[in-house]
């Protein structure tokens, strides 16, 4: 299975919610990632979790709170959005931090929000 | 720093005919290099990657991409387009030292025409 899975595909959500985004893996790997991607643009880094402890968070507002439950499982609870925020969140994992490591991204979450 | 430069960011080619999307790097030590390929509507696809091994890369779908270390290049190429080759395509570096990020280009959007 070399499959990263996401849920849901698409989401909207006003500026009072609260909702979260599931991720999940089941290759072993040890690295998973958040990453925010705007139209037309690539894919920025938000956090990064490398065997299950946050190794990375790249000053991300708090209203985004990313969750490890385990090796396969990786969310990203959202809370107070703005509308800026909308944008395509892709997970992906790997391997190791290695520098050589390949990344399997997930179809991503379309999010809007109102 | 390591960063990457993609030059155009929309290309179109006929179908059957030669694709080329440039990527430049700048790295003060030997970098890792990446394309990643973005169908609509999903996650990336890690195309290739170089890691000082051999210069020529093959890769999936009939991609090939060279490391031209005098040219600072890692050019993505295939001999004969497909429709199916239509989609957004990222080089990306990986940062040599502390926590090996990937800095992804700004993308190049390949169009084939019939």
């Amino acid at each position: 299975d070399t499959e990263v899975t996401q849920t849901p595909k698409h989401l909207v959500m006003g500026m009072t919610n609260k909702k979260s985004l599931k991720c999940e893996q089941h290759m072993g790997h040890r690295a998973m990632y958040w990453y925010k991607q705007k139209a037309k643009k690539p894919p920025e880094l938000m956090f990064v979790y490398s065997y299950e402890k946050l190794s990375i968070n790249e000053s991300v507002p708090s209203r985004f709170s990313p969750e490890c439950p385990n090796s396969s499982l990786l969310n990203l609870h959202l809370h107070a959005l703005q509308p800026e925020d909308s944008a395509l969140y892709l997970c992906a994992s790997s391997r190791g931090t290695d520098p050589t490591r390949d990344l399997y991204f997930g179809p991503g979450t379309r999010l809007l929000v109102l | 720093a390591q960063s990457v430069t993609q030059l155009g960011s929309h290309v179109s080619v006929s179908e059957g005919a030669l694709v080329l999307l440039r990527c430049n790097y700048s790295s003060s030590v030997p970098p890792y290099l990446f394309w990643y390929v973005q169908y609509p509507n999903q996650g990336l696809q890690l195309l290739l990657k170089y890691t000082s091994a051999a210069t020529l890369v093959k890769g999936i779908n009939g991609f090939e991409a060279e490391f031209k270390k005098s040219e600072t290049s890692f050019h993505l190429t295939k001999p004969s387009a497909h429709m199916s080759d239509a989609a957004e395509y990222f080089c990306a570096v990986t940062l040599t030292s502390g926590t090996y990020k990937y800095i992804f280009g700004t993308g190049t959007r390949l169009k084939v025409l019939a």
